[in-house]
């Protein structure tokens, strides 16, 4: 079975900043590892995936993530963010054979002020 | 595409009524999911269906909880009692199968907000 740890609930940053939310996983099979965004009063947007390939991992509204299998890690970045992004961050893990159910982390909730 | 549609958004009840959720998926979508989401448990996966039938339903917390797909446009999840503890939203989630074994991308609704009194 897989497990998801995002190791911070609550991460506070000024706009403009670099911002960095921590995701570690734990499975005894490779897997695909997602970050899904929720906005308030909304549902899970899918941000990025990693499926195979390359390691580093672009989405929507300028996030990356880079897939660190040593370290068991899947952590998200934006070089500069924007009071928009201010929202709950999850990221999930499934294992890559054939159809798997996704496992959630807690959440990360970034806040950005000015 | 509207996206996953969710009826209601809202839903207030007393303890011991009966609650029924409802949800759309996206056209041609062959995977649908409800997930909980309380402060305390997170995003919980409840059951999910695979061409209308049910594949998985170990995440249903109890017999007071039953979900069924009549057809691939349309799902419900009724609550019968409904409990306190039953408080949560509520997400319906859909999936395009087709394009492989991969988990690859579930479209969520917006949720259902169910406070029970």
């Amino acid at each position: 079975a897989q497990s998801v740890t995002q190791l911070d609930s609550q991460v506070p940053v000024f706009e403009e900043a670099p911002v960095e939310l921590r995701c570690n996983y734990s499975s005894s099979v490779s897997v695909y590892l997602f970050w899904y965004v929720q906005y308030p009063n909304q549902g899970l947007q899918l941000l990025l995936k990693y499926l195979s390939g390359s390691t580093l991992v672009k989405g929507i509204n300028g996030f990356e993530a880079e897939f660190n299998k040593s370290q068991t890690s899947f952590h998200l970045r934006k070089p500069s963010v924007h009071i928009s992004d201010t929202a709950e961050y999850f990221c999930a893990v499934s294992e890559n054979t054939g159809f798997q159910k996704l496992v959630f982390g807690t959440g990360t909730r970034l806040l950005v002020s000015p | 595409d509207a996206g996953v549609i969710q009826s209601p958004r809202h839903e207030v009840t007393e303890m011991g009524q009966e609650v029924t959720l409802r949800c759309k998926p996206i056209s041609g979508h062959d995977y649908l999911f409800w997930y909980r989401q309380t402060m305390m448990r997170g995003l919980e996966l409840l059951i999910y269906f695979n061409n209308n039938v049910p594949i998985d339903d170990s995440g249903m917390p109890e017999d007071r909880f039953s979900a069924k797909m009549p057809n691939a446009s349309f799902s419900t999840l009724k609550i019968q009692p409904s409990e306190p503890r039953d408080s949560a939203v509520y997400f319906c989630a859909s999936r395009d199968g087709s394009g492989g074994g991969a988990a690859e991308t579930q479209y969520f609704g917006p949720g259902t907000r169910l406070l029970v009194l």
